[in-house]
């Protein structure tokens, strides 16, 4: 089975540039999460989806942030414009049900590790 | 103010003996704990979780023990083994969703040959 398949893997930008992170989400999977990971504030959620519509942006640091689902298996996260704090690993993770009687364990993808000179 | 909290930031083991890391959180309302394992350049992968109506689970060499009077949750890894060599992130969430995990900061376990 194929897991999450996050793109590109690396990217590297200049300050000022959009930027555009890629998910595919396990198929069947009905809710979609992107996380941040720093070295100061560790793994932190962004966003989360459920049925390709936003359910809880609350993590989504600023207005230069936005995530988008248009369907059930693409979800993409632009930063416009980009500034070097947002340099970072951006994980995508995708899960059946939020249940935790479900035992349905979040599968997240290999990250985009993003640097923003 | 950090909620979720893993205060050894690495570990080192001799193959063959009991890894134990460790994790403690603030929130009371967490009732769902989760530990994940994470290889560089990789996402993390789901290990072994927890309800907060047990106080240990159990799989293969993975056990997790839950203190809810504590506050404190471990994960006991036994025998270790070198590819057990990774960061571990410790996990909860509350109101029995998984829907807005915190994670910790994680650990890095070193398993010696």
């Amino acid at each position: 089975d194929a897991g999450v398949i996050q793109s590109p893997r690396h990217e590297v930008t200049e300050m000022g540039q959009e930027v555009t992170l890629r998910c595919k989400p396990i198929s069947g999977h009905d809710y979609l999460f992107w996380y941040r990971q720093t070295m100061m504030r560790g793994l932190e959620l962004l966003i989360y989806f459920n049925n390709n519509v936003p359910i809880d942006d609350s993590g989504m640091p600023e207005d230069r942030f936005s995530a988008k689902m248009p369907n059930a298996s693409f979800s993409t996260l632009k930063i416009q414009p980009s500034e070097p704090r947002d340099s970072a690993v951006y994980f995508c993770a995708s899960t059946q049900s939020l249940s935790s009687r479900g035992n349905q364990p979040q599968h997240f993808g290999d990250g985009t590790r993003l640097s923003i000179l | 103010d950090q909620q979720v909290k893993q205060n050894s930031p690495s570990l080192s083991v001799q193959e063959g003996r009991i890894s134990i890391l460790n994790c403690d959180y603030t929130n009371s309302m967490f009732d769902y704990f989760l530990w994940y394992k994470k290889y560089p350049a990789e996402g993390p992968t789901f290990l072994i979780s927890i309800s907060s109506i047990k106080d240990k689970n159990e799989d293969g060499r993975f056990t997790v023990f839950l203190n809810k009077s504590a506050k404190h949750l471990s994960l006991h890894i036994v025998p270790s083994q070198p590819g057990d060599s990774a960061v571990y992130f410790c996990a909860a969430s509350a109101g029995g969703s998984q829907g807005n995990l915190i994670f910790g900061k994680g650990t890095k376990l070193s398993v010696k040959p």
